[in-house]
């Protein structure tokens, strides 16, 4: 399995709190990915990572933003969570771009009450 | 704008029963195709990915999955399923430097 953690695993917070999301990898991998998973939406892109303070939006984007300061680290960051970012929250790595396939982490799930 | 889709919400097989999960995607182009499998509570594996040449590709657990360009499928396939095979699939596509994912099939697993 591809060395990708994630922390925390889980998480309740109350609306209008700051959240931030980390996932750390061990594989040197240069591009990194964040997605939120909601029953019957599948998998959806909130941020990308193609290499240190290298970062562009996904579909999902508003309401997170994105750091990544090391290789290793890419936080995802809730500036006021709100009862609609509760989800499950997967970080994922690549080699490289496509057709490179995409390595997940085992996700956060965050309640927002 | 590219999309796939998964027909199947809910599938539900006797173990030993062969299985077939549909995916089809919308793309001008031949796009990279991956299945992925996720656990209860688990991230998401790589279960087999086509890029290009045969059109029949093996993947881990005894699944494979046909690319089929005409009908813009890539359906996955096991002859027998065991009920450790209990879990949710998603097909995706990536026809750039993303992955677009299905909506998820869910597999359940009588014994």
């Amino acid at each position: 399995d591809a060395g990708i953690t994630q922390s925390p695993r889980h998480k309740v917070t109350e609306t209008g709190t700051p959240v931030t999301l980390r996932c750390h990898q061990t594989e040197n991998h240069r591009y990194m990915y964040w997605y939120r998973q909601d029953p019957g939406h599948g998998l959806r892109l909130i941020h990308y990572s193609y290499g240190v303070k290298d970062t562009d939006k996904g579909e999902v984007s508003d309401g997170y933003s994105v750091s990544r300061s090391k290789t290793e680290d890419f936080l995802l960051t809730l500036e006021s969570a709100t009862s609609s970012q509760t989800s499950v929250y997967f970080c994922a790595i690549s080699e490289s771009v496509s057709p490179y396939e995409q390595y997940f982490g085992p996700g956060t799930r965050l309640t927002v009450t | 704008a590219q999309s796939v889709t998964q027909p199947d919400i809910h599938i539900t097989v006797s173990e030993g029963a062969s299985l077939e999960l549909r995916c089809n995607y919308s793309y001008g182009a031949t796009p990279y195709l991956f299945w992925y499998v996720q656990s209860p509570g688990q991230g998401l594996q790589l279960l087999l990915k086509y890029f290009s040449g045969d059109t029949l590709v093996q993947g881990i657990k005894g699944f494979e999955a046909e690319f089929k360009r005409s009908q813009s499928s890539f359906n996955l396939r096991k002859p027998s399923v065991h009920w450790s095979d209990a879990a949710e699939y998603f097909c995706a596509v990536s026809p750039t430097d993303k992955l677009i994912f299905g909506t998820g099939t869910r597999l359940q697993v009588f014994p």
